[in-house]
């Protein structure tokens, strides 16, 4: 069983939707989740964390966090072109899923 | 925000030569910097870790003698690739944590990653 698993996609909706990403982890004992996000051929650049169970907002983006379940969920409000990439969750900060692929089409 | 530099941002090298990725700090101290590897389509692997004055911690699978790994600064960690062939074509990445973020986070910030092809 892997670490972090991510649906591979790709995860196509159209502009203006909501983007739905998900994450499980079999680490119990986690304490922090990560939502990175990767443009093809660039590094990573974090979106946001989230520690506690639950919803954090920050703009267009949510996470939710549910440590019973193992699962924590990354939501994108009226999805943009530009939101086209590569998200990677992250649990700990230093052990990634193998990233879902967004496209988010005109 | 914490800016890491790292640099080549790629290379080309003939098989059997070797290679070093410099990874720098630029308005921060980073006692301990991350380095990962990346094949496309994959997500990324924690190749070790690397700490100021001390040896680096290396992943299970990770061939130090192989990937050599320099942190002789508190702004600066290298990673050699000696002899490298082929199959060490990859993308690799280093980062540290994000000294702006409040202390117990894990937040890493990386470098814009070195690609490189070997052949």
């Amino acid at each position: 069983q892997k670490e972090v698993e991510q649906n591979s996609g790709p995860l196509s909706v159209p502009e203006g939707a909501i983007a739905s990403l998900n994450c499980t982890y079999s680490d119990r004992g986690s304490q922090s989740f990560f939502w990175y996000r990767q443009y093809s051929g660039k590094s990573p650049e974090l979106i946001m964390f989230i520690y506690s169970n639950g919803d954090k907002e920050d703009g267009r983006f949510t996470a939710q966090l549910n440590k019973a379940s193992q699962y924590v969920s990354l939501l994108i409000r009226d999805s943009q072109p530009s939101d086209s990439a590569t998200y990677l969750c992250a649990v700990n900060g230093l052990t990634f899923g193998e990233g879902t692929q967004l496209t988010v089409n005109p | 925000g914490a800016v890491v530099s790292q640099h080549p941002s790629w290379v080309i090298c003939k098989s059997g030569t070797s290679v070093k990725i410099e990874c720098r700090s630029l308005d921060f101290q980073a006692t301990t910097m991350f380095w990962y590897r990346q094949f496309p389509k994959q997500s990324l692997m924690l190749m070790a870790t690397s700490n100021e004055g001390s040896k680096a911690t290396y992943e299970q699978g990770v061939e130090k003698d192989k990937f050599l790994i320099n942190h002789a600064s508190l702004t600066l960690s290298t990673l050699t690739v000696t002899s490298a062939h082929p199959e060490d074509s990859s993308f690799y990445i280093c980062s540290a944590r994000d000294p702006s973020v409040p202390s117990g986070a894990n937040v890493l910030t990386f470098g814009a990653g070195s690609r490189l092809t070997v052949l």
